[in-house]
């Protein structure tokens, strides 16, 4: 069964309204987790690298005003694309890789992916 | 810094025949880990074979191999009897093992014929 729970799978908005998406760590806590963006026939882009009770970490060239990150327990992370437009149209997925110790069925090596976010904005 | 190169933007393969996907990689560390992912058209992210840089032995799991040569800096993936079902994009990674960051190869679309 799946480790790490995406919603929504899909989501249509207009431009301007915000989007939130969610992470869920089902079998493990998570004190990190990570945000990839993909655009079409591309590969994955990390944007930003969740904290547990912090800031997130994003990468060079990522707004963080744009996409907010909230990581507000171990095992939920949220990205809020705020006043969407067009060009934020993706597909944008999390993942979370098991702590050392937890979850024996778990590897610790594996970061698991959730099942991704198709963003449409109109 | 560190780097992952997929060469082979399409491959065909005919169904029951083994493929290789080629993936080399580039790095100062020591320490890493390497990873393949399927993507199928859903878009899910399913991984399919982990090697430690450390591991002695060519990491296996089922129809999977990773052919790991470590002083070529390459770990290509063997799908062997290929199925149908093999169809999608197969992304080569790499984490170095003090970090958190994973990056990604820019992938390989498999196509299986029948």
């Amino acid at each position: 069964g799946a480790v790490v729970s995406q919603h929504p799978s899909w989501v249509i908005c207009k431009s301007g309204t915000s989007v939130k998406i969610e992470c869920r760590s089902l079998d493990f806590q998570a004190t990190t987790m990570f945000w990839y963006r993909q655009f079409p026939k591309q590969s994955l882009m990390l944007m930003a690298t969740s904290n547990e009770g912090s800031k997130a970490t994003y990468e060079q060239g990522v707004e963080k005003d744009k996409f907010l990150i909230n990581h507000a327990s171990l095992t939920l992370s949220t990205l809020t694309v705020t006043s969407a437009h067009p060009e934020d149209s993706s597909f944008y997925i999390c993942s979370a890789r098991p702590p050392r110790t937890g979850n024996p069925r778990l590897s610790k090596n594996i970061q698991y992916f959730g099942a991704g976010t198709r963003l449409s904005v109109l | 810094a560190q780097k992952i190169t997929q060469t082979q933007p399409g491959m065909f393969v005919q169904e029951k025949e083994a493929v290789t996907l080629d993936c080399t990689y580039d790095t100062s560390d020591q320490s890493y880990g390497l990873f393949w992912y399927k993507q199928p058209s859903s878009g899910e992210m399913i991984f399919l074979i982990y090697q430690g840089s450390y591991d002695e032995q060519n990491a296996t799991e089922g129809r999977y191999s990773l052919n790991f040569q470590k002083a070529r800096k390459s770990a290509n993936l063997v799908i062997s009897a290929s199925q149908l079902g093999d169809s999608a994009m197969y992304f080569c990674a790499m984490r170095d093992t003090g970090g958190f960051k994973t990056i990604f190869g820019a992938g390989t679309r498999l196509f299986v014929k029948a």
